[in-house]
């Protein structure tokens, strides 16, 4: 059962025009969202949350939306940059009985191209 | 630098045997998780400890288990490994037990052989 789903394994984006990742949920518990990047052979590292009571969070070239009624949740990112080129992961929280359980996309890989 | 610190980088071992990997989270941080990535998987939450107790247990075998020292550093026990445990094992860590930021060490490469 995939409660968090990346339908796209992968995007191209022209250096400078903006990136669009999308990700859908299907469990209401979920209230705190995460975006995640990850290069090969390192660990994922934090980009930006949001809160469920939000539906839109910037922080510099990054934007998250929320739009809880069709969970849906998608990150934008303008300018596209080619050190943005990496794959990022969706990630959907709950707090289960003082227990954080965080539940991860797939993943969509994301190439810039000059 | 997330401040999460992993060893070993990588480990190669063979089917049947034990593996301890460990793992340092931000100073500050009380709690611990572990994650597995698979080839083809995403990742998967294995367990949670806050402040040395088991807050919550994800798709861990009954093969594996974990524990948090009293310097919150954790160890990941891998005994009886199959061909299938090959993965990433990550670990991060975060303030709180609940909602929060998780950040991510830089992860133990496993391949039994």
């Amino acid at each position: 059962d995939q409660q968090v789903k990346q339908n796209s394994p992968s995007l191209s984006v022209q250096e400078g025009r903006i990136s669009i990742l999308n990700c859908d949920y299907t469990n209401s518990m979920f209230d705190y969202f995460l975006w995640y990047k990850k290069y090969p052979a390192e660990g994922p590292t934090f980009l930006i949350s949001i809160s469920s009571i939000k539906d839109k969070n910037e922080d510099g070239r990054f934007t998250v939306f929320l739009n809880k009624s069709a969970k849906h949740l998608s990150l934008h990112i303008v300018p596209s940059q080619p050190g943005d080129s990496a794959v990022y992961f969706c990630a959907a929280s709950a707090d289960i009985q003082g227990a954080q359980k965080l539940v991860f996309g797939q993943g969509t890989r994301l190439t810039i191209n000059p | 630098d997330s401040g999460v610190t992993q060893t070993p980088k990588h480990l190669i071992t063979a089917t049947g045997q034990r593996v301890t990997l460990r793992c340092s989270p931000r100073s500050g941080d009380l709690s611990v998780y572990w994650y597995q990535q698979s080839l083809d998987q995403g990742l998967q939450f294995l367990i949670q400890y806050y402040n040395g107790e088991e807050r919550a247990k994800g798709n861990i075998l009954e093969r594996f288990s974990a524990q948090q020292f009293p310097d919150l550093h954790s160890e990941l026990n891998l005994s009886s490994l199959e061909l299938g445990d090959s993965a990433l094992y990550f670990c991060a860590s975060s303030v709180v037990a609940g909602v929060g930021t998780q950040y991510f060490g830089p992860g133990t490469r496993l391949t039994v052989l």
